[in-house]
């Protein structure tokens, strides 16, 4: 399976710093997909990145992808006690599913 | 604009009771729908997905199934419950099988 996996697993940061999560999948894909999941709810889409792409940007957020590697990173930038959270990376293959990662948990101390 | 409905938000049901966990979304037609179910500190996992009406493929072997009676309503069922069904499970629906959107999940534990 093209399954993705999120590194470090926990990370607590202060606020106003920056927070970078890493994902590592296993076979190709047509994109990848970061979401996020406070305690208990459903989960947010955050951004989608394309294979062809290298590098997205959303407001504080931005997303690399290394298709060579086959990995991504998500940077959170001027971190807020609000963005404790879990994040997920999801790979999305030739199938259209998704196959989630195990998350990162976030933890930002204000 | 689209809304997905989850219920009921937390289940609590003995070992080899049914099971049936209804997901509807709003604001569009045609769309792809997914259950997952997350175990507690982990990723999610794909149980089903739906491309139409009485279309349904699964994912994983399990105690699970699930239907697609309209266009716009995913049931997930069990006939009886385990106790490893025990978990949250979520819904989603997509447009065009890229992002996905999510409902708020049920809380199912299974005694």
């Amino acid at each position: 399976s093209q399954q993705g996996e999120e590194d470090p697993q926990a990370l607590s940061i202060q606020e106003g710093e920056n927070a970078t999560m890493n994902c590592s999948y296993k076979t190709s894909i047509n994109n990848l997909q970061w979401y996020r999941q406070n305690s208990g709810r459903g989960l947010v889409h955050l951004i989608l990145i394309r294979s062809n792409e290298r590098e997205k940007h959303s407001g504080r957020l931005r997303v690399t992808l290394d298709t060579s590697k086959k990995s991504s990173s998500l940077l959170i930038t001027a971190s807020r006690a609000a963005d404790t959270a879990s994040y997920f990376c999801a790979a999305s293959g030739s199938a259209r599913q998704l196959t989630f990662g195990s998350g990162t948990q976030l933890t930002v101390l204000p | 604009s689209q809304t997905i409905h989850q219920w009921p938000a937390t289940l609590v049901q003995p070992v080899g009771s049914p099971l049936s966990l209804e997901c509807t979304v709003e604001g569009t037609s045609n769309p792809n729908l997914y259950w997952y179910r997350q175990a507690a500190g982990r990723g999610l996992q794909l149980l089903f997905y739906s491309v139409g009406i009485g279309q349904i493929s699964s994912e994983v072997p399990q105690n699970l199934s699930a239907s697609r009676p309209q266009d716009r309503q995913f049931i997930l069922s069990s006939k009886k419950l385990l106790l490893s069904d025990s978990g949250f499970y979520l819904c989603a629906w997509s447009p065009y099988m890229d992002e996905q959107f999510f409902g708020p999940g049920t809380r199912l534990t299974v005694l």
